[in-house]
């Protein structure tokens, strides 16, 4: 079965320094996307990230980057620069036939 | 429209009652989910559709959630007898194939009392 695990459930960080937040998964597929999703208090989920398991290259964003390690099943997200704005719930997300979801992490900016 | 709305934003019922909650995709998104999300928590898949296949319904919590698609427009998830412990958040998202990003609505808060 497919399970996303992110196992920081709160992280802080100061504006303007870099933060990194973990993920996991488990799956036995070879071909997949990975995605992080940003949700502020607002509530809308906003696409931070996408990554193609089948592309070796780490997907960039701006201040956003991941670090994905197929073969270890991770899928970090760094924040660079990280502004008030950026504070939110952070989803990890696996998709193959179905989407599944971790459980989250709360970042917090603190100025 | 420009994105995935969703109808009503906010929604109060007593216990027992019936409500429809509704989802409008992006046009053209063959890919429609539905999940809730309590308070401080992840999201809990519900049901997909895509396209004119049998909808995936694994993740209807009770017979008393039951949701429907017309084609690729608009869906409706309802919860029949509703209890204190359905107060959610209820999210719908669409997406343009079924292997690719999300869209999500802004979810419908519903508050059993």
């Amino acid at each position: 079965a497919q399970t996303v695990t992110q196992s920081q459930p709160e992280m802080s960080v100061q504006e303007a320094e870099t933060v990194t937040l973990s993920c996991t998964y488990d799956t036995s597929e070879s071909d997949y996307y990975l995605f992080w999703y940003k949700q502020p208090p607002s509530r809308q989920m906003i696409l931070v990230i996408r990554q193609e398991a089948y592309k070796q290259q780490n997907a960039t964003e701006n201040r956003f980057s991941v670090n994905f390690q197929k073969a270890a099943k991770s899928f970090s997200l760094k924040i660079s620069d990280s502004q008030l704005g950026d504070a939110a719930m952070y989803f990890c997300a696996y998709n193959w036939n179905q989407f599944y979801f971790g459980t989250g992490t709360s970042l917090t900016v603190i100025p | 429209g420009a994105g995935v709305s969703q109808s009503p934003s906010n929604k109060v019922t007593e216990k027992g009652k019936d409500v429809e909650l509704r989802c409008d995709p992006i046009s053209g998104h063959t890919a429609l989910y539905w999940y809730r999300q309590r308070l401080g928590q992840g999201l809990e898949f519900l049901i997909y559709f895509q396209g004119n296949s049998a909808p995936d319904k694994s993740g209807l919590p009770s017979d008393r959630f039951s949701a429907e698609r017309t084609g690729e427009s608009v869906s409706t998830l309802t919860i029949q007898r509703t209890q204190q412990e359905d107060s959610a958040v209820y999210l719908c998202a669409s997406s343009l194939v079924i292997r690719n990003e999300q869209f999500f609505g802004p979810g419908t808060r519903l508050t059993v009392l």
